[in-house]
């Protein structure tokens, strides 16, 4: 079991709400991500962070932003919530290099109605 | 385009049966193929992960193929139990660098019924 976590596991919010998406790790990685993924979809990367006070846009175009003021933490926020935004987040992290190992937290499940 | 392409999209098997399900890619460069399995809720979990020399890899009741001349490979689950009901979905890197970055198939849905 990687030591890699997200909070809330499940989220049901109202639309124009503020949400923040909590993820942590404890294996000192430089590299986090942040995936999306639609049932029976595959997953779709929509962050990335080379490490503390990096951080870049993925293949997914999204209107949620991030942050990582610490190596451990990277949280992902929608300033605004829809009901388009409804979706499994994933976190993960890994080595630099990509050719290492990369680990996925439990998910959150975000509900916007 | 770089893709990767699992079939089945789906399976159902008796428990105690063998399965194998596939992957093409068309990713290049190629660095490293992965397989995880994501049970339903959950984020994925590695099984296993072979680079261009490596044309077989176990991982307990798991063997993955790969193939990199034909750019395939396979997930041959032997003596199916319940606990493997879950998608199993096959990652492809492109370059082992910091660069690097994975493509990602859909998954096959794996169900095991008693």
């Amino acid at each position: 079991e990687a030591d890699i976590y997200q909070t809330p596991r499940y989220l049901v919010i109202g639309t124009g709400k503020k949400i923040t998406l909590e993820c942590s790790q404890t294996m000192g990685h430089d590299k986090m991500y942040w995936y999306q993924q639609d049932p029976g979809m595959e997953l779709h990367l929509i962050h990335y962070s080379y490490g503390v006070n990096s951080t870049e846009k993925g293949d997914l175009s999204s209107e949620s932003t991030v942050s990582r003021i610490r190596t451990e933490h990277f949280p992902l926020t929608l300033e605004s919530a829809r009901p388009s935004h409804t979706s499994q987040y994933l976190c993960a992290s890994s080595e630099l290099d990509s050719s290492y190992e990369q680990y996925f937290g439990p998910g959150t499940r975000l509900t916007v109605t | 385009k770089n893709q990767v392409e699992q079939s089945p999209q789906s399976l159902i098997i008796l428990e105690g049966k063998n399965c194998t399900l596939q992957c093409n890619y068309t990713v290049s460069p190629f660095s490293n193929l992965r397989w995880y399995k994501q049970d339903t809720g959950r984020g994925p979990v590695s099984l296993t992960i072979m680079t261009f020399s490596e044309n077989t890899k176990s991982n307990g009741r798991y063997t993955a193929t790969l193939d990199a001349d034909t750019k395939q490979s396979s997930l041959h689950i032997t003596a199916s139990q319940l606990s493997d009901s879950a998608s199993y979905i096959c990652v492809v890197s492109d370059r082992g660098s910091t660069l690097g970055r994975l493509y990602f198939g859909r998954g096959t849905q794996l169900t095991v019924w008693p």
